[in-house]
């Protein structure tokens, strides 16, 4: 089955912790995409990576953190730094960037709540 | 901010009726794409159309671009319960490589 999977579904953190949120594809695609999604509202987008070893920051990303040492793997750190990180975190990829004509394929979500 | 608007925020229609939902945005794009949202899920894509085009068609779904006044809008024909959900526009622009989510439309069919 190809696809991109998201772990864990559910995540609770206290204030001061950093937490990793994972997202792995194997769908061969070149890039991945962080999204924070709070209630009601729509996708901003946190860090995005078009190759392995690069990545941009995105309208969002103060606080947060990626990696891509891997073309399958895009994880996000969500650090102390960050002060409101209660949100809905969606991870997407496309087999080339978004000048390319590429549709998005998302993860199920990660649901991040601080205590 | 380069985030699209959409229009309505929420959209409350009979079974077998037709849907419109719409969204503007603010720069030139290569293409703009529609994805649908099941509550608490990821989102699915829809269709794209690129900047060239100015109507598509996809099963029930009709997408159509006006890109003079930076504008698109989905039609759902008859439309079913099962096409409860929220439904967001995002746009590709001509320059970088990142996509603008729109606002989004929530969109309840009632049986």
């Amino acid at each position: 089955d190809g696809g991109i999977t998201q772990s864990p579904k559910y995540l609770f953190r206290k204030e001061g912790q950093n937490v990793t949120l994972s997202c792995e594809q194997n769908l061969n695609h070149d890039a991945m995409y962080w999204y924070r999604q709070d209630p009601g509202q729509g996708l901003r987008l946190i860090y995005y990576s078009q190759i392995v070893n690069d990545f941009q920051k995105g309208d969002i990303a103060e606080g947060y953190s990626v990696s891509r040492e891997k073309k399958e793997s895009f994880p996000l750190t969500v650090t102390s730094a960050q002060k409101n990180p209660t949100a809905f975190y969606l991870c997407a990829s496309s087999i080339r960037g978004a000048a390319s004509n590429n549709e998005q394929f998302f993860g199920p979500g990660t649901r991040l709540t601080v205590l | 901010s380069q985030q699209g608007e959409e229009d309505p925020q929420a959209l409350s229609i009979q079974e077998g009726e037709n849907a419109t939902m719409n969204c503007s945005y603010k720069t030139s794009i290569n293409n703009l794409q529609w994805y649908r949202q099941n509550s608490g899920r990821g989102l699915v894509h829809l269709i794209l159309i690129r900047s060239n085009e100015r109507e598509k068609h996809s099963g029930r779904l009709r997408v159509t671009l006006d890109t003079s006044k930076k504008s698109s809008s989905l039609l759902i024909t008859a439309s079913r319960a099962a096409d409860t959900a929220s439904y967001f526009c995002a746009t590709a622009p001509n320059t970088g490589n990142q996509f603008y989510f729109g606002t989004g439309t929530s969109l309840t069919v009632i049986p």
